[in-house]
């Protein structure tokens, strides 16, 4: 199946700092990225749909200028928690569907954040 | 609105079968997926239905019918790696990805 690569797997950082985490598709050109946020014993939870060469659309309740999404290229978007505080603690996961077909999302390895 | 219903969690033993379920209700539908994650790694594709009827692959096995709003995930012979959360996800008719909150399958020897 495709491949869709994330990084860094784990970061600590302090708060007020900001922290970028990288996903990129690796064999396949990915226009569209989603972003999710899962707290612990929670499902997934859709924060943003990445667009290649556009802005990213925002689910409700998720503040694009603490999480600012950029998909510069067709295989690459980041996702960059903007002044981060403990409870922006999370693990975030991205991912991406092959363009034009109808077949399931492929994920990144995920990124567990905390912050102290 | 769009609602997936699934169990929060279930228990089976080691070798036996278990079945958990999923209904939803969405503003059209492309297809239902299943996924595993396992604690702290993302979630891995299983299978993918979009016709009525059962999907077979090795121990696991996925069927749907669409008229019930209804999926199910059988998993036989079980092993303990099988203990992980399985989640259930619609595509609606925008063909965005709905989610379910996830089923916990623990495993006893």
């Amino acid at each position: 199946g495709a491949v869709v690569s994330q990084h860094p797997s784990r970061v600590i950082c302090k708060s007020g700092t900001s922290v970028k985490i990288e996903c990129r598709s690796l064999d396949f050109q990915a226009t569209t990225m989603f972003w999710y946020r899962q707290f612990p014993k929670q499902s997934l939870m859709l924060m943003a749909t990445s667009n290649e060469g556009s802005k990213a659309t925002y689910e409700q309740g998720v503040e694009k200028d603490k999480f600012l999404i950029n998909h510069a290229s067709l295989t690459l978007s980041t996702l960059t928690v903007t002044s981060a505080h403990p409870e922006d603690s999370s693990f975030y996961i991205c991912s991406a569907r092959i363009p034009g077909q109808n077949t399931e999302a492929f994920f990144g390895q995920g990124t567990r954040l905390t912050v102290v | 609105g769009q609602n997936i219903d699934q169990p929060t969690e279930m228990t089976a033993t080691e070798g036996a079968i278990v079945q958990i379920n999923c209904t939803y209700q969405t503003s059209g539908f492309n297809g239902l997926f299943w996924y595993q994650q396992h604690a702290g790694e993302a979630p891995t594709f299983l299978s993918y239905n979009v016709l009525d009827g059962l999907e077979e692959k090795g121990r696991f096995s996925s069927f749907l019918s669409r008229s019930k709003g209804y999926s199910y995930l059988l998993l036989k012979e079980l092993q303990m790696k099988d203990s992980a959360s399985y989640l259930c996800a619609v595509q609606d008719s925008n063909y965005q990805l709905i989610w379910g909150a996830g089923t916990k399958l623990i495993i006893k020897p």
